[in-house]
């Protein structure tokens, strides 16, 4: 198993550019979710996905969309990337509840000028 | 919401040593209580939890201790050794549909050889 992948690794924006986080999951999780890791700010969580349709957010989630069509998948979208959305976002997906396991993924850098 | 306060911030230690992390929580209602450890360029990874219904749980060097009536738990590592060194972030949760885990601002632990 792959377990939690994103993709880019690295990414480069100017200030209004849209762009969307690829996450995927091979371990047939049902719960996924998006961070954002800020220096002295810790873990923040974004949006949340509990199931294949259903989404709800999290403690920062203005500035980002998110979808979840399918179990593997829960992209996270940029509508119009600002220098405050400059972070590091990792990807995180579970079993069942937030009280089991979260499996993150390596995480992506994005850098908004 | 829940808030969960982390200290120290930075902790550095010489090999051999035993390290403490601390943490409050404010939510009476959290019973999860998972420790994760971030290692340089990574993703955070899970290396104990506890829950509310029993008070300490170890593995190997590493014991967590969970003081529900004044609302801290605590993370303890004997024998360190350099590949302890990580940022360590602490979290709670309550065991139910939506809740979603939050995060400390995490340590950074440092052994010295």
């Amino acid at each position: 198993n792959a377990g939690v992948t994103q993709t880019p690794k690295f990414q480069v924006l100017k200030t209004g550019q849209s762009m969307t986080l690829q996450c995927a999951q091979d371990m047939n999780h049902e719960y996924m979710s998006w961070y954002r890791q800020d220096p002295g700010m810790g873990l923040r969580l974004i949006h949340y996905s509990v199931g294949a349709g259903i989404t709800d957010q999290g403690e920062v989630p203005n500035g980002y969309n998110v979808s979840r069509s399918t179990t593997e998948d829960f992209p996270l979208r940029l509508l119009s990337a600002a220098p405050s959305q400059t972070s590091v976002y990792f990807c995180a997906s579970s079993y069942g509840r937030q009280t089991y396991e979260q499996y993150f993924g390596p995480g992506t850098r994005l850098t908004v000028t | 919401g829940e808030n969960v306060e982390q200290h120290p911030s930075t902790l550095s230690v010489q090999e051999g040593d035993s390290a403490v992390i601390k943490c409050t929580y404010s939510d009476s209602a959290s019973n999860y209580f998972p420790w994760y450890k971030q290692e340089l360029g990574k993703g955070p990874q899970l290396i104990i939890d506890i829950r509310s219904n029993v008070g300490e749980k170890k593995d190997q060097r590493i014991a967590v201790t969970l003081n529900k009536t004044a609302k801290h738990f605590s993370l303890h590592i004997t024998e360190t050794q350099p590949e302890d060194s990580a940022v360590y972030f602490c979290a709670a949760s309550m065991d139910s549909g939506y809740s979603t885990l939050t995060f400390g601002k995490g340590t950074m632990l440092l052994v010295s050889p």
